[in-house]
């Protein structure tokens, strides 16, 4: 497709159950991000990855959160022993060349809405 | 990356322009100023950017003041579908650090 896609777009899990969140990046691009975004708030960086390598981890809030790229197309944001602070939408972006460039456009996906009961 | 104010919110009337004013009085020579904005229920867009001088495109207008400590992002002509929390960013020119968004503005189109 054109754009970004994520998937599931709603997951409900129970507290301490384990959930994966995929994310289909637009074709050839070299950069992918993960976001986190509460309720009411801007999103929040995660993660990052340039192709396959992850660059950046830096926002990832626990050793709960694990996200990997490993053919660097698709990328995978698994969430283990889920709580309820970790409801949110978490937001997929890629684009077309690296972070080192500041005129970077991003393009994002429309996001997978988590929540934990 | 430096950091922007914005206001919380803004309320524009239908077919009418918008100036959607952001304050980055830290920026630094080589950052770029970003606007991406949030439909409801969406992911954010990526709307316009520029480093110095303004800037043009389909969806909007990009003015950048003189001293680079402000700038505004100018929606002609303001629809219903342009609802939404528009955000300013700044970006380092090669700081290699992701987009950090703030609260943004949350505009409303009245019809």
């Amino acid at each position: 497709g054109a754009g970004v896609s994520q998937s599931p777009r709603y997951k409900v899990a129970k507290r301490g159950q384990d959930v994966a969140l995929r994310c289909d990046p637009i074709s050839g691009h070299v950069s992918l991000f993960w976001y986190q975004q509460a309720l009411g708030q801007g999103p929040e960086f995660l993660t990052y990855f340039q192709n396959e390598a992850q660059l950046d981890k830096s926002g990832l809030p626990s050793d709960r959160f694990f996200a990997e790229r490993p053919e660097g197309s698709v990328s995978t944001l698994k969430i283990q022993r889920t709580q309820q602070e970790d409801s949110a939408v978490y937001l997929c972006a890629s684009s077309l060349v690296g972070l080192s460039d500041g005129a970077n456009v991003l393009t994002f996906g429309a996001g997978s809405r988590l929540t934990v009961l | 990356d430096a950091k922007t104010t914005q206001p919380n919110s803004m309320e524009s009337n239908e077919e009418e322009p918008v100036h959607l004013p952001c304050n980055h009085s830290t920026i630094s020579g080589t950052d770029y100023i970003h606007w991406y904005r949030q439909l409801p229920s969406q992911g954010p867009e990526y709307v316009i950017h520029g480093l110095t001088s303004n800037v043009n495109n389909r969806m909007a207008s990009l003015a950048i003041a003189e001293d680079r400590k402000s700038s505004t992002l100018i929606l002609h002509r303001a629809t219903l579908r342009d609802a939404a929390v528009y955000y300013c960013i700044l970006r380092a020119y090669s700081g290699n650090t992701p987009l950090v968004f703030g609260k943004g503005t949350r505009l409303s189109v009245i019809a």
